[in-house]
């Protein structure tokens, strides 16, 4: 158990609905990253909030939004859902070094959201 | 552009033999590269990782290297076992005006047969 939490398990919508789903980072990581993993392919990164803001954006749609909370959780919302986005869908965290110290550290990977659009 | 290859997509190999995977990124900026191993439906878990001031490190039956010169690092596992078997992925990472991004290779399916 990584300590990184990730709700709902499975989900199972059809095309052109919205979906959120949820992450709560392990106690004290201020970072939260969102990834998304196709079938038999590898994880691509989507975005990164820092302590609330925005940090960090990848390959993420324009369908695709996310916010993090003051209490940290992270939410990643999903709208007009096409059958290619069904993923796993990943939430990492980590512990955010103070800037200057150079060196990146390790993500905690979340059990992921199985998002299946029919 | 950010960029990470992987090899071999797929490997065999026989338990008790080693197994190597290599990756070669494109930025030079990258200082860290986690290998994460994920077992069919379950979250990728670090196995081990390496910073760029350091060119090798072990832990135990795994070992990672690094040339940063080349831009290429290698996972190398020894003694394979049957629960070996599992994806492995490997990444690097890069700082953008303080954020980190992690760049995946698009993993090897690692079979060990007893």
């Amino acid at each position: 158990d990584s300590g990184v939490t990730q709700t709902p398990k499975h989900l199972i919508t059809a095309t052109g609905q919205r979906v959120t789903l949820r992450c709560s980072p392990r106690s004290g990581d201020l970072s939260v990253y969102w990834y998304q993993q196709s079938l038999d392919q590898g994880l691509q990164f989507l975005i990164q909030y820092y302590n609330g803001e925005e940090r960090a954006k990848g390959n993420i749609l324009e369908r695709f939004s996310a916010q993090q909370f003051p209490d940290l959780h992270s939410e990643l919302n999903l709208s007009s859902l096409e059958l290619g986005d069904s993923a796993l869908y990943f939430c990492a965290s980590s512990v955010s070094l103070p800037e200057g110290t150079g060196f990146d550290n390790e993500q905690f990977f979340g059990p992921g959201t199985r998002l299946t659009v029919l | 552009g950010e960029n990470v290859e992987q090899h071999p997509s797929t490997l065999s190999v026989q338990e008790g033999d080693s197994a190597v995977i290599k990756c070669t990124y494109s930025d030079s900026a990258s200082n860290y590269f986690p290998w994460y191993k994920q077992e069919l439906g379950k979250r990728p878990q670090l196995i081990i990782d390496i910073r760029s001031n350091v060119g090798e490190k072990k832990d135990q039956r795994i070992a990672v290297t690094l040339n940063k010169t080349a831009k290429h690092f290698s996972l190398h596992i020894t003694e394979t076992q049957p629960e070996d078997s599992a994806v492995y992925f490997c990444a690097a990472s890069i700082r953008i005006q303080g954020a980190q991004k992690l760049v995946f290779g698009q993993g090897t399916r690692l079979t060990i047969n007893p």
